[in-house]
């Protein structure tokens, strides 16, 4: 089972402010992604990351940008938030299994943006 | 372009009941098919996935699900359910000749278990 951490858990942050959301793997997994999640809604996946420096854009266009430096470490930031980017954003990394890769989630970070 | 349909947002079973979800997808190509659970305020877990092997497939939980290619379906289903099956279910579909498989997710299906 992989361990995959995500903080902070919630965040309550002021329209304009830059914020940053952490992403944690102890697994070693090359493959990292990051999706958006609103309220009873899919998920839409908005970054990947198949490795050290190298990050690309998901299905859903996003303000957001990553960045991979480490294996471990795949942080999301926003540079300046505004309401519509209240959301959850949901982490994950990937593992070889069998015939396909497993995905596996953080318990994900809630932001609101007043 | 890949896609994936959950019939029915929200689903209400009775404890001891069957639990049906329905999952429908559009690949061109071979897919994977994967369901996951997520509980209030976590992240998703998986529950099983198909992967061109055996049809019917076991999971965790008591859940399993069947891969129908002529209806393009992968419904899960748990013969008795549980109060702790309360939850939030999404199925997810993915290339299976691509590299890193991301994953399609469909809209999720809320089940509520009456006692």
């Amino acid at each position: 089972e992989a361990d995959i951490y995500q903080t902070p858990r919630y965040l309550v942050i002021g329209t304009g402010k830059k914020i940053t959301l952490e992403c944690s793997q102890t697994m070693g997994h090359d493959k990292m992604y990051w999706y958006q999640q609103d309220p009873g809604m899919e998920l839409h996946l908005i970054h990947y990351s198949y490795g050290v420096n190298s990050t690309e854009k998901g299905d859903l266009s996003s303000e957001s940008t990553v960045s991979r430096i480490r294996t471990e470490h795949f942080p999301l930031t926003l540079e300046s938030a505004r309401p519509s980017h209240t959301s959850q954003y949901l982490c994950a990394s990937s593992a070889k299994s069998g015939d396909t890769y497993e995905q596996y989630f953080g318990p994900g970070t809630r932001l609101t943006v007043t | 372009a890949q896609s994936v349909t959950q019939l029915g947002s929200h689903v209400s079973v009775s404890e001891g009941a069957l639990v049906l979800l329905r999952c429908n997808y559009s690949s061109s190509v071979p897919p994977y098919l994967f369901w996951y659970v997520q509980y209030p305020n976590q992240g998703l877990q998986l529950l099983l996935k198909y992967t061109s092997a055996a049809t019917l497939v076991k999971g965790i939980n008591g859940f399993e699900a069947e891969f129908k290619k002529s209806e393009t379906s992968f419904h899960l289903t748990k013969p008795s359910a549980h109060m702790s099956d309360a939850a939030e279910y999404f199925c997810a579909v993915s290339d299976s000749r691509a590299a890193g498989n991301k994953l399609t997710f469909g809209g999720g299906t809320r089940v509520l278990v009456k006692p």
